[in-house]
């Protein structure tokens, strides 16, 4: 079955940008979109946003000014890059699979298991 | 602040039925599916339930959605110890282009 894994520093100083690297396994990078997702320490859920195999890309309007989200689907991965971190970056990232049913319903139905990313100096 | 508003906690003993609510907007809940996700203490979430009220294979049916007008609401009925976890409720919300929006999460004890 399909397996998603987040890469990327663990420790990312304030200012600079964070980049994070999610690999697709046990299936097909085309025909879904990919999202992120992060977890601040103790609290809920946030979207960052995604991309569609298309390169068409939608972003959390809150964060939309400094996130990027690309994919190189031969290589079956998608990144994310968020520029001038603050210590309220700090949080789980996970990365995850939007699917959709037979009346256009999407949902996330395959997630990584989330990389710890803590923005310090 | 969120945009979808859970309770922060519900608890229940063993064997009981719990329901968790998820209140939003005409913008969101009152105009796309509503899905459901479990997440244990230190690991992923997990989809429990889309489109309102579908089970994705593998998750038991003592867990079911439903939606009304702009809320939306998840019963686990004979409650288990391991249902122990914290659940948040997810939909599309129209405004600001279109994203994707969480609840704040519902702890849920079994006592």
């Amino acid at each position: 079955q399909v397996q998603l894994q987040e890469s990327g520093p663990g420790l990312v100083k304030p200012s600079e940008t964070l980049s994070l690297t999610c690999t697709v396994s046990g299936g097909s990078i085309n025909s879904y979109y990919w999202s992120w997702i992060r977890q601040p320490p103790g609290k809920g859920l946030e979207w960052i946003g995604y991309i569609y195999d298309t390169g068409t890309t939608k972003y959390n309007p809150s964060l939309k000014s400094r996130v990027t989200i690309s994919a190189d689907t031969s290589k079956h991965q998608f990144f994310l890059k968020l520029s001038s971190v603050t210590a309220a970056d700090t949080a789980v990232y996970y990365c995850a699979r939007r699917s959709y049913d037979d009346s256009s319903a999407y949902y996330f139905d395959v997630w990584g298991r989330g990389s710890l990313v803590t923005v310090s100096s | 602040q969120t945009v979808l508003t859970q309770p922060p906690s519900a608890s229940g003993t063993p064997g009981q039925r719990v329901t968790i609510s998820c209140s939003g907007s005409s913008s969101n809940i009152g105009s796309n599916p509503v899905n459901w996700y479990q997440q244990v203490p230190g690991m992923a979430p997990k989809l429990l339930i889309y489109n309102n009220d579908h089970r994705p294979s593998g998750v038991p049916d003592r867990f079911s959605g439903s939606k009304f007008g702009t809320s939306a609401s998840l019963a686990i009925s004979g409650l288990q110890s391991e249902d122990e976890a914290d659940f948040y409720c997810a939909v599309w919300d129209d405004s600001l282009n279109g994203h994707v929006v969480f609840g704040g999460g519902t702890k849920l004890t079994v006592l």
